[in-house]
Order: structure tokens, then sequence, then C-alpha cells
């Protein structure tokens, strides 16, 4: 079966500080990599995503680093803010076939002041 | 960008009754959409993948039978959760397939059974 792994589970960081989570995926035939954020009864908003021709894709202070060969892949959220606390999940798909995600079972970042 | 746009956010219905969840695509077509259901303080579960004009694609162990799924158009999905029970209550999200790779998500349906 497919699977993600993400972890920590839960993480907890100083404002200002830098948020790491990271995903270890099995399947070899994934390409394409994306990371969500949910918000409390909302749904999943597409953070930042990633291919596995690039080791690194940045946008504003949410960077995704690849690592092709270790079959892993991490979010580094910088400057974290109170307002970047929710649940994150890394998800993998493959592009051709069915195009499901298949999601890790995600990352309740808490932001504390 | 992308959006979904998915109705109710959130319903309470008695148990027995069915209930209707509507996804729709608003500035792209939709061939394939998936419905989710997320239970509190997990992760997303598939339920079934939708292709327009043909069935669902249920995932195993999911009820095709409770869990109707129409894709009657490039930019509708529906589901319906038909004769419902306190344990349907969920939080139900769909998701749809651009033309850009991605996907995106609606707001997602809370639905609590009575």
């Amino acid at each position: 079966q497919q699977q993600v792994k993400q972890s920590p589970q839960s993480l907890i960081v100083q404002k200002g500080g830098i948020s790491i989570i990271n995903c270890a995926y099995e399947n070899t035939a994934f390409d394409y990599f994306p990371w969500y954020q949910q918000f409390p009864g909302k749904g999943p908003a597409l953070l930042i995503a990633i291919r596995p021709d690039v080791s690194e894709k940045k946008e504003g202070r949410f960077t995704i680093s690849f690592n092709k060969s270790a079959k892993q892949f991490s979010l580094h959220i910088m400057d974290s803010q109170p307002g970047d606390s929710a649940t994150y999940f890394c998800a993998a798909s493959i592009g051709a076939g069915s195009y499901q995600l298949t999601f890790g079972k995600g990352t309740k970042l808490s932001v504390i002041p | 960008g992308a959006v979904v746009s998915q109705h109710p956010s959130w319903v309470i219905c008695k148990s027995g009754t069915s209930v209707k969840i509507e996804c729709r695509s608003l500035d792209f077509q939709a061939t394939t959409m998936f419905w989710y259901r997320q239970f509190p303080k997990q992760s997303l579960m598939l339920m079934a993948t939708s292709n327009e004009g043909s069935k669902a694609t249920y995932e195993q162990g999911v009820e095709k039978d409770k869990f109707l799924i129409n894709h009657a158009s490039l930019t509708l999905s529906t589901l319906t959760v038909t004769s419902a029970h306190p344990e349907d209550s969920s939080f139900y999200i769909c998701s749809a397939r651009d033309s850009g790779y991605g996907y995106t998500f609606g707001s997602g349906t809370r639905l609590t059974v009575v």
C-alpha cells in the first residue's frame, strides 16, 4: 500500500523560530509532492508543491526540501508566526493513472508568542 | 487560482434522512473530483473518485449505496449520504484536479446526524 509517513505529530515553536515537518514516502513512482495547510473547520489549502526534478522550492517563508535518493521531503516555515498555527499535511501523487493524493497523517503546529 | 465551492458548510439532519452535498469547480473544468472524509484530529480518508459522465470508484470499505456520488457535469459533483445515521457524522471534503496538475479542495461540510 502506498504510504507517506509524516513527523512529528505535533510541534510547538516560538514566534520567529523555524518550524520543520518531515515526510518520507515509499513509492518511487510519486512525482508530485504538495503540502497543505488546514485550519479547524476548513478544507486543506495548498501551501507549496514540488516535483522530483528539483531539490528545493521556496515561496515566501515556506520552503520544501526534497531528497530523491532518501525518498524524503520536508517543509520549513521560517519566521513562524502565531497565524501559522494549523495542521499541515504532506501528500504525494503519481502523475499518470488515478491521480489520487496519498496524505500523511498531519502535524499540528502551534506557534506561541 | 482554481476555486472549488462546497455547500453546505454545515448541516444537521435527522437519523434516517438523506443529505446532499455539492461540490462545484468555479473557474475550471474538473474531469476528476475526489470525496474525502475526515474524523477529528485525523488525516483525510479518500472515499471515492468521481469522473465526469461515469460511475464513481469507491475505496475499499466505503458503502457505495450509502454514499451516492454523481458527477453529471465538468463543474459539479454531488455526494448524497442516504439513510444517514449518527455514525455518518463527520467532516466531508471534496477536491478537484485542475488543469495545472494541482488539487483544489472545497471548504468542507460538517454533517451532524441526530
